[in-house]
């Protein structure tokens, strides 16, 4: 059964503070890493899809690195506001090709406090 | 935003009985999700469809079936609803195997 596993659960943070979390995920037959943002009573919303080791995407405030030989992607959020507060989920295709279906981890759920 | 509507938003309906959801896309993608959101469980892929007439099994597909006769349009059915499948229901769709975009969400209640 793959696993994708995301820390912490959770986080809470000041207005104006950095912070980044973790999405660990099998390193074998690797295609791609999603990473999603999903705020209350929304839907989730696609931030980045990484697909190259050592790739880094940015948008805005938020970035992202991975590392596919050891099985690793972190998020970074830079000055964190209190708009960013939302469970931003990472996922893995699963199967032995890319069929597109993903393994969600079960968020990081992050708390940006005025 | 990607055109992406579920039908009906919110349902309750008693155990045993049966019940359709359906996703509507305007954005003539290829892939099409049917997910489900529970407390502590996150996001799980019940079904997902790789084109018209082609479906596969998610990780938690016991108990519903699904149909996709048009491109536009991915139908999840419960063949006999129990307690255990109240939950949030989104729909995602995917043009390729990158980003997948998702519907609204359907908060089924199975009493």
């Amino acid at each position: 059964i793959l696993n994708v596993e995301q820390s912490p659960q959770s986080l809470h943070v000041q207005e104006g503070d950095s912070t980044n979390f973790t999405c660990s995920f099998p390193s074998s037959n690797f295609y791609a890493l999603h990473w999603y943002r999903w705020e209350t009573a929304k839907s989730p919303e696609a931030l980045f899809v990484m697909t190259l080791n050592g790739d880094e995407k940015k948008k805005g405030r938020i970035s992202a690195t991975l590392n596919t030989k050891e099985g690793y992607s972190y998020l970074y959020i830079k000055g964190s506001q209190p708009e960013d507060s939302a469970t931003y989920l990472c996922a893995f295709p699963h199967g032995s090709s890319n069929t597109g279906k993903l393994i969600f981890g079960q968020g990081t759920t992050l708390q940006v406090k005025p | 935003d990607a055109g992406i509507t579920q039908s009906p938003r919110h349902k309750v309906t008693e155990t045993g009985t049966p019940v359709t959801l359906r996703c509507h896309q305007t954005e003539n993608h290829r892939y099409m999700y049917w997910y489900r959101q529970d407390p502590g469980h996150g996001l799980r892929l019940i079904h997902y469809s790789y084109g018209v007439k082609d479906t596969d099994k998610g990780e938690v597909s016991d108990g519903y079936s699904v149909s996709r006769s048009k491109t536009e349009d991915f139908l999840l059915t419960l063949e006999s609803a129990t307690s255990s499948q109240t939950s949030v229901y989104f729909c995602a769709i995917s043009e390729s195997t990158g980003e997948q975009y998702f519907g609204p969400g359907t908060r089924l209640t199975v009493t």
